[in-house]
């Protein structure tokens, strides 16, 4: 059972280039999430999912895209990267049921936009 | 909008002392849930403690427990005999329903030996 994990852990880019960041979790969590964390800031959620194929749009969703096209994967993609994306990135997941509720976080990839 | 405050950016404790760490939120909604994780220099997120709004007892989990005032909205966390790897930044969080999570700014621990 690894948890959540995330690919790749570190990534450089130029500005304007594309990437896409994996999350996978293999407990069969319903709800994935994709935050930022920046200095003073905590983290900021982006993207999340409350299902297979479904995506929706957090509080700072501008810039990225998402998709979730299998259960266990959740895909963050930057289209044009830009120096404001520069900040370490966190996936995390949950059943999403009032009872089982505890958010798991992958360990982050730190993302450098030049 | 649901927002979570940490007042503190920084505290240190003497090894073995008790240290309490605040968090505020703010919110219309009668059922939810706040979070306290830890974010060692790792990185990795861990959960540390959490309650449900609707239970008026104090959550504990071993050296930590929480204060929970539902009126004053007010969600401290305390560390009894802090220990060296309890050095690390913490996170109020609070969660409604609909599974959406808000995050506090941190605070950092630092535990002196």
């Amino acid at each position: 059972n690894a948890g959540v994990t995330q690919t790749p852990k570190f990534r450089v880019l130029k500005t304007g280039q594309s990437m896409t960041l994996l999350c996978a979790q293999d407990m069969n969590h319903e709800y994935m999430y994709w935050y930022r964390q920046d200095p003073g800031m905590g983290l900021r959620l982006i993207h999340y999912s409350v299902g297979e194929g479904t995506t929706a749009k957090g509080e700072v969703p501008d810039g990225y895209n998402v998709s979730r096209l299998k259960k266990q994967n959740f895909l963050l993609g930057l289209e044009s990267a830009a120096p404001s994306q520069t900040s370490v990135y966190f996936c995390a997941s949950n059943y999403g049921s009032p009872v089982a509720d505890t958010q798991y976080f992958g360990p982050g990839t730190r993302l450098t936009v030049l | 909008a649901q927002t979570v405050t940490q007042s503190q950016p920084e505290m240190s404790v003497q090894e073995a002392e008790t240290v309490t760490l605040s968090c505020t939120y703010d919110t219309s909604e009668n059922n939810y849930y706040l979070f306290w994780y830890k974010q060692p220099p790792s990185r990795q997120m861990i959960l540390v403690i959490r309650q449900e709004a609707y239970k008026q007892q104090n959550a504990t989990e071993n050296r930590f427990s929480v204060n929970f005032q539902k009126a004053a909205k007010s969600f401290s966390l305390k560390i009894s005999d802090s220990q060296l790897g309890d050095t690390a930044m913490y996170f109020c969080a609070f969660m409604k329903q609909g599974n959406q999570f808000y995050f506090g700014t941190g605070t950092s621990l630092t535990v002196i030996p």
